[in-house]
């Protein structure tokens, strides 16, 4: 399985509603990045959080990190139909000299206007 | 500054030909990766370079290759394809060594008839 997985697969909620989307993980990891993609194009970087901290705000995000249970959640306020779109969860991890970038399998959300 | 560019922005090809992709990263940025992504598998992790140099390696077949020219233009070429090679192929370029924020291209959609 990845490294990073996330949870729910697909979530559907209310515009003004809270979404929340986890991520797990199983090795060490330098940093945990989230991103956003629309509809089979590129990915947009959301947020970055480090092994070091625990907690991240941008805008209506909020990132926390646990690094003793080697999981991430992502946390959407206020939620609009423009949020619509996979979000993935990327660790950064250590292998060898270098590091690596590795991706969940994404989480779909919709926001219903 | 401009985004990262990938071209052809589509592509059809027959099993068993060739196909040579290209990305142009953000200027002044020297590390370029590729990601392959398809619905049953997610997005998967090609290669990335550094300077020239193939960074890091995924584990996708021999017949998957790239390379970085000296203004940190890249290519990826896939021989002998597959109806499997069917898939987006992301670029995704940043500054430097580590995996802080990567900016991803839209992708070039490859399909194998």
């Amino acid at each position: 399985s990845q490294q990073g997985e996330e949870d729910p697969q697909a979530l559907s909620i209310q515009e003004g509603e809270n979404a929340t989307m986890n991520c797990s993980y199983k090795t060490s990891i330098n940093n945990l990045q989230w991103y956003r993609q629309n509809s089979g194009r590129g990915l947009v970087h959301l947020i970055l959080i480090r092994s070091n901290e625990r907690e991240k705000h941008s805008g209506r995000l909020r990132v926390t990190l646990d690094t003793s249970k080697k999981s991430s959640s992502l946390l959407i306020t206020a939620s609009r139909a423009a949020d619509t779109a996979s979000y993935f969860c990327a660790t950064d991890t250590l292998t060898g000299a270098n590091s690596k970038l590795t991706f969940g399998k994404g989480i779909t959300l919709s926001v219903r206007p | 500054k401009a985004g990262v560019t990938q071209t052809p922005r589509y592509l059809i090809k027959t099993r068993g030909q060739q196909v040579t992709l290209s990305c142009s990263p953000i200027s002044g940025h020297r590390s370029v990766s590729w990601y392959q992504q398809t619905p049953g598998q997610g997005l998967q992790f090609l290669f990335e370079y550094f300077s020239e140099t193939q960074r890091n390696k995924g584990n996708f077949p021999g017949r998957f290759s790239g390379r970085q020219f000296s203004n940190s233009r890249s290519e990826m070429n896939v021989s002998t394809l597959e109806l499997g090679d069917s898939a987006l192929y992301l670029c995704a370029s940043s500054p430097g060594k580590t995996y802080n924020e990567q900016f991803f291209g839209p992708g070039t959609r490859l399909t194998v008839l």
